[in-house]
């Protein structure tokens, strides 16, 4: 079945940093990929839209200067953290489509981001 | 914001048959309702999902009602392992926004 692998699972990093997020699809090719952010107890949020040659798609009130998505290919996705200070201490998931099919679409096992 | 409402937590016996609700009372003809469950500290995990007729795999059986403004998850014979948070989503696409899911806990 499809596999979408995220690296790091979890990463520690000092506040003013940056910290990059890989999302790759393993056995597929992906146009689109989604990144999500998920706080404790909390559902997950769509942060934005990852197209694959082209800028990304953010979500109202996500800064795109702070969460910088590249696509460069069609099976990776990086999110880049920048500056990051604690309150970007979240849970980092992405998702992927199979272009060109119906198959619904999967989750990596997220990445955890603690800042401090 | 999302469009679909679900009961905040439910219980289940081990063995059970688990029927999570959702209500979708604004879907759109166009719509698919997708069901996703996620454990904690996980990824979200594909379960099922259906547009206007039922729809049955592996893991779990989807009911949507004629009118389509509600669905029912059904894990026929829930375990332990089934405990998660299980999110009923409405989209035309890709494109999925969640809302707070049910919080299923089975019970030995």
């Amino acid at each position: 079945g499809a596999v979408v692998s995220q690296h790091p699972s979890w990463v520690i990093c000092k506040s003013g940093t940056s910290v990059k997020i890989e999302c790759r699809s393993l056995d597929f090719q992906a146009t689109t990929m989604f990144w999500y952010r998920q706080f404790p107890k909390q559902s997950l949020m769509l942060m934005a839209t990852s197209n694959e040659g082209s800028k990304a798609t953010y979500e109202q009130g996500v800064e795109k200067d702070k969460f910088l998505i590249n696509h460069a290919s069609l099976t990776l996705s990086t999110l880049t953290v920048t500056s990051a200070h604690p309150e970007d201490s979240s849970f980092y998931i992405c998702s992927a489509h199979m272009t060109g099919t119906n198959s619904p679409l999967h989750f990596g096992n997220g990445t955890r981001l603690t800042v401090t | 914001d999302a469009k679909t409402t679900q009961p905040t937590s439910m219980d289940c016996a081990e063995g059970r048959a688990a029927n999570l609700p959702c209500n979708h009372s604004t879907i759109s003809g166009n719509e698919y309702v997708y069901w996703y469950r996620q454990i904690h500290s996980q990824g979200p995990q594909y379960i099922i999902h259906g547009l206007k007729n039922n729809e049955t795999n592996e893991m779990a059986s989807l009911i949507i009602t004629e009118d389509r403004k509600s669905s029912t998850l059904i894990l026929p014979h829930a375990t332990l392992r089934d405990t998660a948070v299980y999110y009923c989503i409405v989209s035309p696409d890709d494109k999925l926004i969640f809302g707070t899911g049910t919080r299923l806990q089975v019970f030995p």
